[in-house]
């Protein structure tokens, strides 16, 4: 079975400055996919960033980037210029290609503060 | 706003009870994931349906069931509650449900803003 391990359970960044948010992952399949999604408090789920197991150049959306590491299985957030609005619970979640189903499997999360 | 809409928002009740947690997918989207956030178990996969068929299940207790209606709704019943489904529970919604995405956009997962159970 998938897993999806998170190591920090807190993070803190300055304002405009940039963090690196860890995640690993553990499975025996060659082809998946690879997710951020971001919890404000208001507790809605949004979907920060997406990267496919086969494509080998790293996902980027504006402030947000990934560095995937498929031999380490390795999936880390970067989000630069950071922002108040970052402020949130950070979660990585895997999903399989090949089975019947698009299930989410999520890590535990990470508390990212935005100081100002 | 992710267009999944989830009804009621907050749900309180007593042990014992049973309760129905509603969700309206996006629309064009044929598949429904619910998911259940507890402080001790994290975010959990319950269960999926595609077009009105089961399509996958998670930890999903047997006291719990879901559906999904011909309109695409869906519903997930939960009954003999417990203190510990207390809980937030997720529906999210795709266009595709399984396997190779055909694109970035049919495979991703939109959230509805989730309904707030309380057992007490």
């Amino acid at each position: 079975a998938q897993t999806v391990t998170q190591s920090q359970p807190e993070m803190s960044v300055q304002e405009a400055e940039t963090v690196t948010l860890s995640c690993t992952y553990d499975t025996s399949e060659s082809d998946y996919y690879l997710f951020w999604y971001k919890q404000p408090p208001s507790r809605q789920m949004i979907l920060v960033i997406r990267q496919e197991a086969y494509k080998q150049q790293n996902a980027t959306e504006n402030r947000f980037s990934v560095n995937f590491q498929k031999a380490a299985k390795s999936f880390s957030l970067k989000i630069s210029d950071s922002q108040l609005g970052d402020a949130a619970m950070y979660f990585c979640a895997y999903r399989s290609s090949g089975g019947a189903t698009n299930k989410l499997i999520f890590g535990t999360g990470t508390l990212l503060a935005v100081q100002p | 706003d992710s267009g999944v809409t989830q009804t009621p928002k907050h749900l309180i009740t007593a042990t014992g009870q049973r309760v129905t947690l509603r969700c309206s997918p996006r629309s064009g989207d044929l598949s429904v994931y619910w998911y259940q956030q507890s402080l001790d178990q994290g975010l959990q996969f319950l269960i999926q349906y595609y077009n009105g068929e089961e399509r996958a299940k998670g930890n999903i207790l047997e006291r719990f069931s879901a559906q999904q209606f011909p309109d695409l709704h869906s519903e997930l019943n939960l009954s003999s509650l417990e203190l510990g489904d207390s809980a937030l529970y997720f529906c999210a919604s795709s266009v595709d449900g399984g396997g190779l995405a055909r694109s970035s956009f049919t495979d991703t997962q939109y959230f509805g803003p989730g309904t707030r159970l309380t057992v007490l």
